[in-house]
């Protein structure tokens, strides 16, 4: 079934460790994001990626890190976790970057 | 500052219309989208306004204003199943999408 695959479905990290999200599209869409959805706040934005090859920074890029070395795959690195990076995180691609985006079920991380 | 507002809640009865505003001040416009999110799902892709007036997609509609930097989502026949939170959200000049927080609307028998 085409769609947006993201793993693992949930995590609980210890503070300090680094962690790597991943995230898998084979829509062959251009663009990707990294979202992160806490209660009461609307979805806020990582980091994206326009096309295979180019990143940039989102809302909320600190503490975070992301390569698009292809077009199918999105990886959202925790280089040292925190509490406050405890979240719900969406994963997301668009046919290009003014086009409607679809959603990855989401990653649930814990941090302690 | 860039911002998106909704209501945090609203209620309605099964079988009835209800419909949810949305405001915005953002940097530049190229259109407002909205999106479903039922509790613990991904969110899904409704409907995308970038020109004034009323976009009908079955029972769920879409109107925008954007003069007044206004939009809302109208439901139809509401069902159970339409229980969910509703995001607004709207593309910047940037081409960066500003979401709202979303409205969680609850539906009774």
């Amino acid at each position: 079934i085409a769609g947006i695959t993201q793993a693992p479905t949930s995590q609980i990290l210890a503070a300090g460790r680094r962690m790597t999200l991943r995230c898998t599209q084979d829509m062959r869409h251009n663009a990707m994001y990294w979202y992160r959805q806490d209660l009461g706040l609307g979805l806020r934005l990582i980091h994206y990626s326009n096309t295979a090859g180019t990143t940039g920074k989102g809302e909320v890029p600190d503490g975070y890190s992301v390569s698009r070395a292809n077009t199918d795959d999105f990886p959202l690195t925790l280089a040292s976790a925190v509490p406050s990076q405890t979240s719900v995180y969406f994963c997301a691609s668009s046919a290009d970057s003014n086009t409607e985006a679809f959603f990855g079920q989401g990653t649930r991380l814990t941090v302690v | 500052g860039q911002n998106i507002d909704q209501p945090t809640e609203m209620t309605a009865t099964e079988g009835a219309i209800v419909q949810i505003n949305c405001t915005y001040q953002t940097s530049g416009f190229n259109g407002l989208f909205w999106y479903q999110q039922h509790a613990g799902e991904a969110p899904t892709f409704l409907s995308y306004n970038v020109l004034d007036g009323l976009e009908e997609k079955g029972r769920f509609s879409s109107f925008l204003s954007r003069s007044k930097g206004y939009s809302y989502l109208l439901l139809k026949e509401l069902q159970m199943k339409d229980s969910a939170s509703y995001l607004c959200a709207v593309m910047d000049s940037n081409y960066q999408l500003i979401w709202g927080a979303g409205t969680k609307l609850i539906i009774k028998p």
